[in-house]
């Protein structure tokens, strides 16, 4: 079975710096999904990023990007600029790719960040 | 599009009881997830439904059940309830079964 390890339950960051959240993952499969959620206040699950495996490159979304480095199954969130609206939960996510059945996403605890103005 | 929907946002229920919770996915998303979040085990995945067929299951007891209608909303109920089914449900929508799933707001489950 999958599993998914955020080794870090709190960070905190000054507005405008950048951030690093960690998380790396223990898997067999060769193809699947890694994800980035956020999870504010609010309780609404929001997707911040995604990537595939089997792709290379890092994925970027504006501010956010991934340190993705497929061998040694780490895949980390960069948080640009920050700003005090992405003080939340990170939830880091991992879905098969399998096309047999339906795979659910496995979750990491999560990182809660903080924002200081 | 409209995201994600789940009614209600808040439930109160006493133990023993019964709950249905309801999940109406993104539209031309086929397959609904449920996901329990609580403070203790995190997100813990419930079961997913495809096309009105449930494709895979996680590890909860018989209490917790759900379906799919033809028009991809999804339901779930949990029957007699125990002060530990306390929690958030989260509902997820996919276009197929291994893509990017998308969340709702959630439904604030509190068993007394």
């Amino acid at each position: 079975a999958q599993t998914v390890t955020q080794s870090q339950p709190e960070m905190s960051v000054q507005e405008a710096e950048t951030v690093t959240l960690s998380c790396t993952y223990d898997t067999s499969e060769s193809d699947y999904y890694l994800f980035w959620y956020k999870q504010p206040p609010s309780r609404q699950m929001i997707l911040v990023i995604r990537q595939e495996a089997y792709k290379q490159q890092n994925a970027t979304e504006n501010r956010f990007s991934v340190n993705f480095q497929k061998a040694a199954k780490s895949f980390s969130l960069k948080i640009s600029d920050s700003q005090l609206g992405d003080a939340a939960m990170y939830f880091c996510a991992y879905r098969s790719a399998q096309w047999v059945g339906n795979t659910p996403l496995v979750f990491g605890k999560g990182t809660r960040l903080s924002v200081i103005a | 599009k409209a995201g994600v929907t789940q009614t209600p946002r808040y439930l109160i229920k006493t133990r023993g009881q019964q709950v249905t919770l309801s999940c109406s996915p993104i539209s031309g998303h086929r397959s609904v997830s449920w996901y329990q979040q609580t403070p203790g085990q995190g997100l813990q995945f419930l079961f997913e439904y495809f096309s009105e067929t449930q494709r895979n299951k996680g590890n909860f007891p018989g209490r917790f059940s759900g379906r799919q209608f033809s028009n991809s909303r999804s339901e779930m109920n949990v029957s007699t309830l125990e002060l530990g089914d306390s929690a958030l449900y989260l509902c997820a929508s996919s276009i197929g079964g291994t893509d990017t799933q998308y969340f709702g707001p959630g439904t604030r489950l509190t068993v007394l």
